[in-house]
């Protein structure tokens, strides 16, 4: 099994709509997680990070853990075409000495229509 | 914006050169790295580095090797350039401690003809 999984898309939303994308991971030592945004051709960019179970919200943007069910998701509300990239769950562990490692899958790639 | 700087961005060499990509922090993180993706597909940790001497190698198996003799500067180096070493080349950084965000540069596009 993967340690991360997100349903590679593409995921087309209409314009205003909420975009939902889902991650499930397989680490059950992973306390945080990052959701990271990569245009096409760009590099990766963090937009969240979330360390505790429940919600965290910035903005147009929600992030969702639940521990439990090794579940990760984020929200994007009014979703524009600017919001149109690969977006990548990066659980992170701790892999000691102060330091943390950072596993990036395939990502989901989402597509808002306008 | 992130103080994370990779050249050239775009390279194109004949088979067989050597080749040096460029990779350069001013945030003074101790942590580096080196990533390659193919278009579409996942990012995949070919080297990383926790401090000055130190290397370690990723997760996927790379003909390339790096150096770490400054804290800024994170080169990874090519002996003899391959077709099969076409792809992008991205470097990234980030702090030790709290888990922390890894800034990217802004990659290399690596094509071997």
């Amino acid at each position: 099994q993967k340690e991360v999984e997100q349903n590679s898309g593409p995921l087309s939303v209409p314009e205003g709509a909420i975009a939902s994308l889902n991650c499930t991971y397989s680490d059950r030592v992973s306390q945080s997680f990052f959701w990271y945004r990569q245009y096409s051709g760009k590099s990766p960019e963090l937009i969240m990070s979330i360390y505790s179970n429940g919600d965290k919200e910035d903005g147009r943007f929600t992030a969702q853990l639940n521990k439990a069910s090794q579940y990760v998701s984020l929200l994007i509300r009014d979703s524009q075409p600017s919001d149109s990239a690969t977006y990548l769950c990066v659980p992170v562990r701790y892999s000691g000495a102060g330091s943390y490692q950072l596993t990036f899958g395939k990502g989901t790639k989402l597509s808002v229509i306008p | 914006e992130a103080d994370i700087y990779q050249t050239p961005r775009y390279l194109v060499i004949g088979t067989g050169k050597k080749i040096t990509l460029e990779c350069s922090q001013t945030m003074g993180h101790d942590k580096m790295y080196w990533y390659q993706q193919d278009p579409g597909m996942e990012l995949h940790l070919i080297h990383y580095s926790y401090g000055v001497n130190s290397t370690e190698k990723g997760d996927l198996s790379s003909e390339s090797t790096v150096s770490r003799i400054r804290t800024e500067h994170f080169p990874l180096t090519l002996e003899s350039a391959r077709p099969s070493h076409t792809s992008q080349y991205l470097c990234a950084s980030s702090a030790t401690g709290s888990p922390t965000e890894a800034f990217f540069g802004q990659g290399t596009r690596l094509t071997v003809v």
